[in-house]
């Protein structure tokens, strides 16, 4: 599954399936960026980071991919599974700078 | 990363009072920041908890309504006074524990949530 264009607020994948998450930033001079996972219920997790000179990064299961060209930001997350349901928050900052700007949000619901 | 616990986990409270939330962190942290998420929205940076000295506020927060605390480098304190409705939300702490100027990894506690009535 795949949300498409900026973001969605929702996306629906099946068990097993790869996800796609996407953002886009505002800030042609953020240069950090980090992935928040929130569960119901609970405060926003660290996934990955990945800083302006990269342009992808692996973690387990996830990956991260940075255009700075279009100033798109993206999160893989393979073999999804029912513990991945949440809600997805991409952050954008400028190394140096205390404050951290977050995306609206992506809602990933897994199907059995 | 650090553990971060906040005090209460959830509350509901009358209009017109106040509510202090405290945030302890198991070590010590280089900045503390206090974030505000509105139901079904994204988080608000409120301020930033400065130890020792005022709390450095966003646009469209004061102090007279959110006073915030931070008397050492592993507590804070954030009081939301006078509540009406509105600030109905969900409060979060989160720190900063790398050099000041490099990039601002920063992790959060579980939250406080807040119904007012």
């Amino acid at each position: 599954g795949e949300s498409v264009g900026l973001h969605l607020p929702t996306l629906s994948v099946q068990e097993g399936d790869n996800s796609i998450i996407n953002c886009a930033y505002s800030n042609s001079a953020s240069d950090y960026f980090i992935w928040y996972k929130q569960e119901s219920g609970k405060g926003p997790q660290f996934i990955i980071d990945i800083r302006s000179n990269m342009d992808k990064r692996q973690g387990q299961r996830v990956t991260v991919l940075l255009n700075k060209t279009v100033k798109h930001l993206s999160l893989q997350i393979a073999a999804t599974q029912p513990g991945d349901s949440a809600v997805y928050f991409c952050a954008e900052n400028i190394k140096g700078d205390y404050k951290l700007s977050f995306g609206a949000g992506t809602t990933v619901t897994v199907r059995a | 990363s650090a553990v971060i616990s906040q005090k209460p986990s959830r509350d509901i409270c009358q209009r017109g009072t106040s509510l202090t939330i405290q945030c302890q962190v198991d070590s010590q942290v280089t900045m503390m920041f206090w974030y505000r998420q509105q139901p079904g929205q994204s988080l608000t940076l409120i301020a930033t908890a400065n130890q020792g000295s005022e709390a450095t506020y966003e646009s469209g927060f004061v102090i007279d309504k959110f006073p915030i605390s931070r008397p050492n480098l592993t507590f804070s304190t954030l009081t939301v006074s006078n509540m009406s409705p509105e600030d109905s939300s969900i409060y979060l702490c989160s720190v900063y524990q790398g050099a000041k100027g490099s990039y601002n990894e920063q992790f959060f506690g579980p939250g406080t949530r807040l119904t007012v009535l």
